[in-house]
């Protein structure tokens, strides 16, 4: 049974950069599967972030790219996230996930249970 | 860029079916795939590749997709069943999620 954790800072201070990185435990990092970041702010929807595949090839939102790297770990199991020149809007509770069939298929059968930041002074 | 249109709530009674559906511009030539969300829980995911169920989803979760609409049906809703629906599909190497539909089991 595949399990992600989500870990790191739940306060940023506007115009900082939020860290996250997310432990997969219970299979390797290093599989056919992408992995991805989704965020959800407070009391509204999903949103998806972006995805990299252990090889290190990355997709991210159009709308978040410019400050958006994912990045992988292969040797600790893990994948990680920096999102730059945070504002109060990304303040959110971020999910990673597994896609075990990025592109036409893409779907997210496990996820971390999330990871709440809050960017503030 | 692509965009999925549900409804902002849907209500059913214990028993009867719930539909939800989620809009795009010919999602039916796209796989769509369908997230539960309880409160202060991670989604879950209930339908892929249009009609498939993971293991451990009930049957009575069934998916369906064609023109521009994709649809979960849920039979026999249960109180349980209460919570946010999220459709979500892949465009032009570019996930997409629906706006969600919150579910009252009235």
């Amino acid at each position: 049974q595949v399990q992600l954790q989500e870990s790191g800072p739940g306060l940023v201070k506007p115009s900082g950069t939020l860290s996250l990185t997310c432990a997969v435990s219970g299979g390797s990092i290093s599989s056919s599967n992408w992995w991805t970041w989704v965020r959800q702010p407070p009391g509204k929807g999903l949103e998806w972030i972006g995805e990299i595949h252990y090889s290190g090839s990355t997709n991210y939102n159009p709308s978040l790219k410019s400050r958006v790297a994912i990045s992988v770990d292969k040797s600790k199991n893990q994948f990680s996230l920096k999102l730059s020149s945070v504002t109060a809007a990304d303040t959110a509770v971020y999910y990673c996930a597994r896609d075990p069939d990025y592109g036409g298929n893409s779907h997210f059968d496990y996820w971390g249970q999330g990871t709440l930041v809050t960017v503030s002074s | 860029s692509y965009e999925l249109t549900q409804p902002p709530s849907v209500s059913v009674s214990p028993g009867q079916t719930a539909s939800i559906t989620c809009s795009g511009d010919k999602l039916g030539d796209k796989f769509a795939c369908w997230y539960q969300q309880k409160p202060g829980q991670s989604p879950v995911l209930v339908i892929y590749q249009d009609t498939k169920r993971p293991s451990g989803i009930p049957e009575r979760f069934s998916g369906s997709n064609s023109g521009n609409t994709a649809t979960l049906t849920i039979s026999g809703t249960q109180a349980m069943d209460e919570a946010d629906y999220y459709c979500q599909a892949w465009d032009s190497s570019t996930v997409v999620f629906g706006g969600g539909t919150k579910l009252t089991v009235l």
